[in-house]
């Protein structure tokens, strides 16, 4: 039972474009929704997150928006860098006594210069 | 440098056999996490412990167990190694189980070759 999706692997963008990911879940219990970032031989870092409250959250060149009506999360990346090249995973946070994050898959982001 | 630490980084060991993972969560930090990421999954979360007891579990095999010590470090073992648990071993660590908004600090991870 898969309740983060992340249907695109991968994703390929030019510098200075948008990088848009995108994110579907099926449990609508959750209370934060969050974007991590990963390097090769690192571990996954904190990106950014939003609030079930909300429906955008900005932190610089970062939003993530939320529509819980279709269940969806995105991040966009504003202008895209090649330092951005990295796998992204949106993960679910919370809910009555849930104090566990729920990864998706992950999205492989390829900037190019 | 999130602040946490695994060890070892790397571990080669044959089938059968019983490996024990480490983990120091930053300092202050009171919740500790086990997720693994096998070759494309994503990351499973495993475990979670608390100021020393267990808060939430995962899908975590039987043969997989972990604890939280007084200091707060957590070990993972992992007995009767099959060839499928050769994954990334990541923990991470957070203030508060209760009150976090998810925000965890993640280790570079153990990565695990059953042979």
């Amino acid at each position: 039972d898969q309740q983060v999706k992340q249907n695109s692997p991968s994703l390929s963008v030019q510098e200075g474009r948008i990088s848009i990911l995108n994110c579907d879940y099926t449990n609508s219990m959750f209370d934060y929704f969050l974007w991590y970032k990963k390097y090769p031989a690192e571990g996954p870092t904190f990106l950014i997150s939003i609030s079930s409250i909300k429906d955008k959250n900005e932190d610089g060149r970062f939003t993530v928006f939320l529509n819980k009506s279709a269940k969806h999360l995105s991040l966009h990346i504003v202008p895209s860098q090649p330092g951005d090249s990295a796998v992204y995973f949106c993960a679910l946070y919370g809910g009555g006594s849930n104090y566990k994050l729920t990864f998706g898959k992950g999205t492989l982001l390829t900037v190019n210069p | 440098d999130s602040g946490v630490t695994q060890t070892p980084k790397h571990l080669i060991t044959a089938t059968g056999q019983r490996v024990t993972l480490r983990c120091s969560p930053r300092s202050g930090d009171l919740s500790v996490y086990w997720y693994q990421q096998s070759l494309d999954q994503g990351l499973q979360f495993l475990i979670q412990y608390y100021n020393g007891e267990e808060r939430a579990k995962g899908n975590i095999l039987e043969r997989f167990s972990a604890q939280q010590f007084p200091d707060l470090h957590s070990e993972l073992n992992l007995s009767s190694l099959e060839l499928g648990d050769s994954a990334l071993y990541f923990c991470a660590s957070s203030v508060d189980g209760g009150t976090n908004t998810g925000e965890l600090f993640f280790g570079e991870g153990s990565r695990l070759t059953v042979l």
